[in-house]
């Protein structure tokens, strides 16, 4: 069955660095997600990309962050200069297709923690 | 904006079944009702998603009643693997989802 990967399933990094989590989204879906969940906290919707750019995005995504698709499979989130604040799982989902009947699949997480 | 509420948590026991109900009084009409599960520091899994009345696969059932304003999740004979927190998320139109706080299944032996 094909599934949502993501890497490194773990990072740490000092406050101040840039980091990018990586994910490969099911290989024919065309809509592409990044979420977030602090520890003990919901999931949080962070940003929506189609057609190779951003179509919706929640008030936590400011300047900070940035997400690419720079070749056929990956998709990518960066965080310019990481806060404590920012440490969290973060989750990539990918969609096939635009209905409201298509569902969303979620990769296993990236743990980043901010030192 | 559909806002879902759930129970926070429920307990259970290896073999039961288990149902859980979800209220979403102000679903519209286009509206899709998702359940995801979530173990601990593991991305949402997708369960079971329907519009009305029942559906079945192979993990759970999905029971909708023709007013749409509440959903039950049904997990046949659960076990000890089943201790997750399950979420129902109702689409709205748009594509980003919005999880609550989820019901805490623990299944005890």
């Amino acid at each position: 069955e094909p599934e949502v990967t993501q890497t490194p399933s773990h990072q740490v990094t000092q406050m101040g660095q840039e980091v990018i989590l990586r994910c490969v989204p099911i290989s024919n879906h065309l809509y592409f997600y990044w979420y977030r969940q602090i520890l003990g906290q919901k999931v949080e919707f962070l940003v929506s990309f189609y057609n190779n750019e951003i179509s919706e995005k929640s008030e936590i995504f400011d300047d900070q962050f940035s997400v690419e698709r720079p070749d056929g499979s990956n998709f990518t989130l960066k965080i310019r200069s990481t806060k404590l604040e920012d440490s969290a799982m973060y989750f990539c989902a990918s969609q096939e297709g635009a209905s409201l009947s298509d569902t969303q699949y979620f990769g296993p997480g990236t743990r980043l923690t901010v030192l | 904006l559909a806002k879902t509420t759930q129970p926070i948590s429920m307990d259970s026991y290896e073999g039961q079944e288990v149902n859980i109900t979800c209220s979403h009084n102000n679903i519209a009409t286009n509206d899709y009702i998702t359940w995801y599960q979530q173990f601990p520091s593991q991305g949402p899994r997708f369960i079971i998603q329907g519009y009305k009345t029942k559906v079945t696969n192979e993990v759970a059932s999905l029971f909708i009643p023709a007013d749409r304003k509440s959903s039950t999740l049904s997990l046949p004979r659960v076990s000890l693997s089943d201790t997750a927190v399950y979420y129902c998320l109702v689409d709205t139109g748009r594509r980003a989802l919005t999880f609550g706080s989820g019901t805490r299944l623990q299944v005890q032996p």
